[in-house]
C-alpha cells in the first residue's frame, strides 16, 4: 500500500532551526512535495524534490533520499509566522499525490 | 505563479439544499483538477479527480451521486453538494494541475461549507 509518515506535532523556538522528517511508500515515484498550511487556509507550495539531494530555497530547504524513501524539510531562522502545518506528499506513478497527515509546527518565543 | 480561485469562499445552507462550488484556473489551463475535503485538525482527504471533458474518478467511500463534479473546460470545475446535511460541513479545497515539469498542484483558497 501507499503511505506517508510524518510526526504529528513539533515545537521549536523562534530563531532556531527545525527539521521535519517524512518517510514515504508509493507505487512508483514522481517526486516529493512539501506544502505549508496555516489554520483555516489552503496549502501553499514550498518545495519539490525528484532527485536525491538538498534543494535550498531561502530559509527553507528540502532533502530527498529515494533509496531510503525519506525526505526532510529544514526551516532555519524560525519566525513566529512559520507556525503552521507542514504537509508531505509523494507523487505516485499515476501522478497522484499521496498526502501525509501533516506536522503541526509550534514556534515559541 | 499560477492562480486558482474558488467561489464562494464560505457558504451557509440549510439541510436538504444543494450547494455549488466553483474552481477556476485563472492564468493556465488545468488538465486535471482535484477536489479535497478537510475536517478540522485533519489532513486533506482527496474526494475525486477530474479531467476536462471526462467523468470524475471518485475515491473510495465518496458518493458520486451526492458530490457531483463537472469539469466542462480547461479552466473550470464545479463541485455540487446535493441534499447537504450537517455532516457535510467541512472545508472544501480544489487544486489544479497544469503541464509544468514538476506536476505541481496549485490550490484554491478553499470554501468553508456550513450546513445548518
Amino acid at each position: 500500500g501507499q503511505n506517508i509518515d510524518q510526526p504529528t506535532e513539533m515545537t521549536a523556538t523562534e530563531g532556531a532551526i527545525v527539521q521535519i522528517n517524512c518517510t514515504y511508500q508509493t507505487s512508483g515515484f514522481n517526486g516529493l512535495f512539501w506544502y505549508q498550511q496555516h489554520a483555516g487556509e489552503a496549502p501553499t507550495f514550498l518545495s519539490y524534490n525528484v532527485l536525491d539531494g538538498l534543494e535550498e530555497k531561502g530559509r527553507f530547504s528540502s532533502f530527498l533520499s529515494r533509496s531510503k524513501g525519506y525526505s526532510y524539510l529544514l526551516l532555519k531562522e524560525l519566525q513566529m509566522k512559520d507556525s503552521a502545518s507542514y504537509l508531505c506528499a509523494g507523487m505516485d506513478s499515476n501522478y497522484q499525490l499521496i498526502w501525509g497527515a501533516g506536522t503541526k509546527l509550534i514556534i515559541k518565543p | 505563479g499560477a492562480v486558482v480561485s474558488q467561489h464562494p469562499s464560505w457558504v451557509i445552507c440549510k439541510s436538504g439544499t444543494s450547494v455549488k462550488i466553483e474552481c477556476r484556473s485563472l492564468d493556465f489551463q488545468a488538465t486535471t483538477m482535484f477536489w479535497y475535503r478537510q475536517f478540522p485538525k485533519q489532513s486533506l482527504m482527496l474526494m475525486a479527480t477530474s479531467n476536462e471533458g471526462s467523468k470524475a474518478t471518485y475515491e473510495q467511500g465518496v458518493e458520486k451521486d451526492k458530490f457531483l463534479i463537472n469539469h466542462a473546460s480547461l479552466t473550470l470545475s464545479t463541485l455540487t453538494v446535493t441534499s447537504a446535511h450537517p455532516e457535510d460541513s467541512s472545508f472544501y479545497i480544489c487544486s489544479a494541475r497544469g503541464t509544468s515539469e514538476t506536476n505541481e498542484q496549485y490550490f484554491g483558497p478553499g470554501t468553508r461549507l456550513t450546513v445548518t
